[in-house]
Formats: C-alpha cells, structure tokens, sequence
C-alpha cells in the first residue's frame, strides 16, 4: 500500500559528494514536493513541481536541484554535499489545483531519507 | 513575528485524558487548515482537514479553526498510547498554486 517511496532510507555521504534522493509515487499525482526536516525549525520547502520538467524554488533551494522527467519521479540533487545539509528529507505529492477544495493541499508524504554528510 | 507558532512541547498526558493542541497564525488570507500527525522516523501523515472557520470532527479528533483570533485547535478525546507522535499544523492561501506553511510541530506523549 506504499504510494510515496524514497528509495534511500539512510545515506551517509562524505563532503563534497554529489548526492542523489529519489522520490516515486504511484497516485498520479501532478503535484510534487521537496522538503527537509530539523530539529527546532520544522518543516522547510526545497523546491517543488506542478508538472513534468517544471521546477518552482521553494524556501530554501541553496544548495540543491531538482529534476522531473517523468511525472512519477520526483529527484532531489546535492551538487556538492556539505555538512550543513545532514537532515531528514521528506517527499510529497499532492493532487493538482482545481481538484476539489483539498486535492492541492492534501500531501501524501514518503517515509523519510536521512542523510548524514561527514 | 513568526507566520506559525506552535508549542513544540512535549507534551505529556494519561492515557484517557483530553488533549489540546493549538497553533496560532498571522496571516489573515489562510483559509484551508490541517493537522498531520508524524510518528517517530516516519513521514506525516494527513489527520484532519478543514476549511474557513469551524468544527470539525472524525471519531476522537475534534479541529477547530477560529479565524478571528487567528487560532486553530485539535483536541483528542480519551488518549492512547498509540497517539503519541508530533503533531504538524499547515495551513495555506487556497486550493491553487500555493503550498503550505507549517508549524514546528508538537510532541505529544500518552502515557499507560
């Protein structure tokens, strides 16, 4: 019954690395979401999408990119890992504007990847 | 002053006891309302959705949403255990092109 998956559930990775989160969702959602989870400061948007090949920056996009080249597939992209961005990143879907009065505000989200950059 | 506020807790109650968790807001154009409930290492899950101002309740969840005083509230009856997690409160502009603004989150812990 799994509709969001993150394929990486824990990821250590070293400085420097370039560093991939991958993101699936079977509900044929158009709406999909990036964003990472800290102690104290909640929950923060990355980037996010409203369709294939379509980005939108988030609150905190330094750092990161995304790409959408299927509309299942939601990735997440650390160009060059820093010890800063070592948190939870969650993933999102949601159905798109204009589905009802909830589709676009109801996110389904994945499990989690922790990633821990040394 | 912060577009969210909510009390990260935890917070620590008896099994059987009546919870309330509250967020308050600053933005006056929030209009969808919600409550997800996150269990450790795990990602949130939706609890409760409401719309303008109001009640709204599903078996032992109660959301409430008073956009006058700009305040919105869960209450859970009769506690569990199981209930433990933290609890999310997002809200957001409109059903369109506009995502969704958090709070921190509450930790709420049921004791047997």
């Amino acid at each position: 019954d799994v509709k969001v998956t993150q394929s990486s559930r824990y990821l250590v990775k070293r400085t420097g690395e370039k560093v991939f989160l991958e993101c699936v969702q079977d509900m044929d959602h158009e709406n999909m979401f990036w964003y990472r989870q800290d102690p104290g400061l909640g929950l923060r948007l990355i980037y996010f999408s409203y369709d294939v090949k379509m980005k939108e920056k988030g609150d905190i996009p330094e750092g990161y990119s995304v790409s959408r080249e299927k509309k299942e597939r939601f990735s997440l992209i650390l160009e060059s890992a820093s010890t800063n961005q070592t948190s939870m990143y969650l993933c999102a879907s949601s159905l798109p504007s204009g589905t009802g009065s909830s589709g676009a505000n109801v996110l389904t989200f994945g499990a989690g990847s922790r990633l821990t950059v040394l | 002053q912060k577009e969210v506020e909510q009390d990260p807790g935890p917070l620590s109650v008896p099994e059987g006891a009546i919870v309330s968790l509250n967020c308050t807001y600053s933005n006056s154009a929030f209009q969808y309302f919600m409550w997800y409930r996150q269990y450790s290492r795990k990602g949130p899950e939706l609890l409760m959705y409401t719309y303008s101002s109001g009640n709204k309740e599903d078996g032992r969840f109660t959301a409430q949403v008073d956009k006058s005083s700009k305040y919105i509230s869960l209450f859970i009856r009769d506690s569990q255990p199981s209930d433990s997690a933290t609890y999310l409160c997002a809200m957001t502009l409109n059903s369109g092109y506009s995502t969704l603004t958090f709070g921190k989150g509450t930790m709420l812990l049921v004791s047997p």
